[in-house]
């Protein structure tokens, strides 16, 4: 089946520093990909819609220089957390859809990051 | 604003017991539905999903959905349930006639099954 790979897993940083996350579709190409953050017990929250070759869609609320999203190629899309704050601290997911008309979106294994 | 709501946020239940999730969307068009599921520490799973044809789906591990339009629901059933089903279950909806994979998830419900 499709396979969807994020890394890294776990990452911890201090607060100012950027952190990167790289999201790849292992089997297909996605020229879409989609970025959610995941709150302790709580639902997952679309962040923004990462394009190949354009600039990314982002959600109501959500700080594009904050989170900076580049989909270099049809395989990768990348989430950089700039400048992070504690607050930034959370579990991000990506998904990538494949399909066609009877699009199917699968997921990262997520990262949690955790900023001190 | 299209949104998708979750009625049961922390379910308990028994060995054997019947299980039946709410799931709700607020959108008067073209719906595409799913279940997923994410066990401690895992990526979410997809549990089913519908497209359009018969609205009873049957998906993994013994789980249906029935899509009701005039609901607007998208209720999760299994007759019964296992402990290795406690996990969290999320609704999750993309909006509009062409599927782009772009999901909005319910709040989640979190299944805990008691030997």
């Amino acid at each position: 089946g499709a396979v969807v790979s994020q890394h890294p897993s776990r990452v911890i940083c201090k607060s100012g520093t950027s952190v990167k996350i790289e999201c790849r579709s292992l089997d297909f190409q996605a020229t879409t990909m989609f970025w959610y953050r995941q709150f302790p017990k709580q639902s997952l929250m679309l962040m923004a819609t990462s394009n190949e070759g354009s600039k990314a869609t982002y959600e109501q609320g959500v700080e594009k220089d904050k989170f900076l999203i580049n989909h270099a190629s049809l395989t990768l899309s990348t989430l950089t957390v700039t400048s992070a704050h504690p607050e930034d601290s959370s579990f991000y997911i990506c998904s990538a859809p494949r399909g066609g008309l009877n699009t199917e979106a699968f997921f990262g294994q997520g990262t949690r990051l955790t900023v001190v | 604003a299209q949104s998708v709501s979750q009625h049961n946020h922390h379910v308990i239940l028994s060995e054997a017991a019947s299980l039946e999730l709410g799931c709700n969307y607020s959108y008067g068009g073209t719906v595409n539905l799913f279940w997923y599921v994410q066990y401690p520490g895992q990526h979410l799973q997809l549990l089913l999903k519908y497209f359009s044809g018969d609205p009873l789906v049957k998906g993994i591990k013994g789980f249906e959905a029935e899509f009701i339009k005039s609901k607007f629901s998208f209720n999760l059933r299994k007759p019964s349930v296992q402990w290795s089903d406690t996990a969290e279950y999320f609704c999750a909806v993309t909006f509009g006639s062409s599927n782009t994979g772009k999901l909005i998830f319910g709040q989640g419900t979190t299944l805990q099954v008691k030997p």
